[in-house]
């Protein structure tokens, strides 16, 4: 019962540096998020995405990429990474959100940016 | 947009009854979601209401009125690892929207 998995877990990166933070779910769930989650707040939405092949903005995608590569996984990508993007990022995925479905978390991913 | 608010923080004793608020804006309306998050770990889902009224899920019963925007999740028989962050979460159209969080400390 893997559910949501994502790596690295824990990461430290240099200002300007890129990394891409991956994840999979084995539930066929058609639709995937990536959210991040700053000391003391909610989770704010990157990207996501509806089904296989699509990808959409957030709330917050500014300085991200995402790559739905296959039904199973859905890849965030920090081209030049800054402070402020130090976080918890969680990925996501849930069947469909219209009727209410679940939505099943990682175990997040935490960055530093130094 | 969308938009949810909840208190940011609520102490009660073990045993005790608690009631997290979340009043919400949104342009269309799928339903009303909670999820618990401990400390260090990913949030995890507790409770939905699509229609009004009360879902009761053993200790856990969430309530929501959709004419005033407004649900709240109640916990009985508090527990110390009832401890946690508490989200409410508004489903909308391919995106999950929450709030940013209350968090419960139980005391004993």
């Amino acid at each position: 019962n893997a559910g949501v998995t994502q790596t690295p877990k824990f990461q430290v990166l240099k200002t300007g540096q890129s990394m891409t933070l991956q994840c999979a779910q084995d539930m066929n769930h058609n639709s995937m998020y990536w959210y991040r989650q700053d000391p003391g707040m909610g989770l704010r939405l990157i990207y996501y995405s509806a089904s296989e092949g699509t990808t959409d903005k957030g709330e917050v995608p500014n300085g991200y990429n995402v790559s739905r590569l296959n039904k199973r996984e859905f890849s965030l990508r920090l081209e030049s990474a800054a402070p402020s993007q130090t976080s918890v990022y969680f990925c996501a995925s849930s069947e469909s959100p219209d009727s209410g479905n679940t939505i099943y978390f990682g175990e997040g991913s935490w960055l530093t940016v130094v | 947009g969308q938009s949810l608010e909840q208190p940011s923080e609520v102490t009660a004793v073990e045993g005790a009854i608690v009631q997290i608020n979340c009043t919400y804006q949104t342009s269309g309306f799928y339903g009303l979601s909670w999820y618990q998050q401990h400390d260090g770990g990913a949030p995890t889902f507790l409770s939905y209401n699509g229609l009004d009224g009360l879902e009761e899920t053993g200790r856990f019963s969430s309530f929501l009125s959709r004419s005033d925007s407004y649900g709240y999740l109640l916990l009985q028989e508090l527990q110390m690892k009832d401890s946690a962050s508490y989200f409410c979460a508004l489903p909308n159209f391919n995106k999950f929207y929450f709030g940013s969080g209350t968090k419960l400390n139980v005391k004993p």
